[in-house]
Formats: structure tokens, sequence, C-alpha cells
């Protein structure tokens, strides 16, 4: 099972509201990552977790929150957030063996308009 | 920084073979990567190739990779309709598997 999944496939949601993207794998992989795709455009990296600890937070307004409850599940927390942030938000897992150059495995990804 | 460079766009005819060209300016590049992306999905990871390699063959895809010019290709053989989408190029290099996208070429196969 090479499957990351991703909910909800679309989100509309107003600039006062919270919402959490969610996503889970069953590969036993232990790092997880969040990506940000405008269209026509190529995925730009938020955050890392490895091993359920954020490594690594690529200047993600604080409007954006993450959570690793498990290693199968990655969470994005979103609050007051801005019509710019509308874009295909995408989930991806790899092994999480620091040692290695390893493959990353992208999910279907959530496609959020803010209104 | 990293910097990792597609052509935009490719149209070829369907049954002929499209090669899209990615170039990466890292030299410590170790993994190099074809994603495909079909409108509104994920990223499907093709293929990826080791520094160490020169070809790798996988069914019709054949990746080439010239590691003294740092350019990169992906040769799809018999191109059919559904092979249309957005072929992403991308590196990793450094810790923590970062990776690094070229802005993507948009592969029109024609009937």
């Amino acid at each position: 099972d090479t499957e990351v999944t991703q909910t909800p496939k679309h989100l509309v949601m107003g600039m006062t509201n919270k919402k959490s993207l969610k996503c889970e794998q069953h590969m036993g992989h232990r790092a997880m990552y969040w990506y940000k795709q405008k269209a026509k455009k190529p995925p730009e990296l938020m955050f890392v977790y490895s091993y359920e600890k954020l490594s690594i937070n690529e200047s993600v307004p604080s409007r954006f929150s993450p959570e690793c409850p498990n290693s199968s599940l990655l969470n994005l927390h979103l609050h007051a957030l801005q019509p710019e942030d509308s874009a295909l938000y995408l989930c991806a897992s790899s092994q999480g063996t620091t040692h290695l150059r390893e493959t990353q495995y992208f999910g279907p990804g959530t496609r959020l308009l803010v209104l | 920084g990293e910097d990792v460079e597609q052509s935009l766009f490719l149209s070829v005819r369907e049954g002929d073979s499209s090669v899209i060209n990615c170039t990466y300016t890292d030299s410590s590049s170790t993994y190099l990567y074809w994603y495909k992306q079909e409108p509104g999905a994920g990223l499907q990871l093709l293929t990826y190739i080791f520094s160490n390699m020169d070809m790798k063959q996988d069914q019709r895809l054949t990746v080439l990779l010239n590691k003294k010019d740092k350019h990169l290709s992906l040769r799809i053989a018999d191109t059919q309709t559904g092979d249309s989408a957005i072929y992403f190029c991308a590196e990793s290099a450094d810790a923590g598997n970062m990776l690094t996208f070229g802005g993507g070429t948009r592969l029109m196969v024609k009937p």
C-alpha cells in the first residue's frame, strides 16, 4: 500500500472560519510533509514532521498550524485565512530515515478556496 | 541555492515519443525524480534515478542523466492521450529530504 489519503478533497471557507485538513498514511513512514501549490506553480514546502516532531517550518504564517497526533496522521489547522491562501494543499510522506535521500509519496490534495 | 529549470510546454501527437527536459544547478544532487500531475490531482511519482546512474528504463519511460551537464530527461515512448499532464522534475540533495521542484512542463498529446 503506497497510498497517502487526504480529506476533504475540496473545502470552501470564510476568513473567520476554523477548519482542519487531514492526511493519513499506513506505510509506516515516519516523515510527513505539507506543501502548498498555487495554480501552474510547483509545490512549495510548508512543514516537515519527523518522528512526530516538527523539524522544518518554512516561515509559514501562524494562521496555519500543523499537528502530528501519531505516526500515521498529519493535520493542518486553518484559522483566519486570507483569499490568497486559496490553493491545493498536498500532503506527502517518506520513510523518515534521515541518513538517506528518500522518495516522497504524495496524496491527492485538498483544494481550498477562501472567500 | 538549488535551481531546477524546465520548459513550460510540450505538444506531441499520439503515438510519438515525448522528451521532457530538466536542468539543475546543485552538483550534490543525489536523487532526481519525475512526478506527474493530472488536472486537480496530487503528484504521482513516476520514476527516480540515483546520481550514480546514467539511465533508467521502466516500461514506456526512460530517464537519462547527464551529470556533467546537470541535465535530466524523461522520454515517454508511444505517448497516449492519458499522458497529458504536468510533469515535474525534482531533486534532493541536502539533509532533511528537502525536494526542489522545477516549474513543471505541461505535456499536451493530440489525437
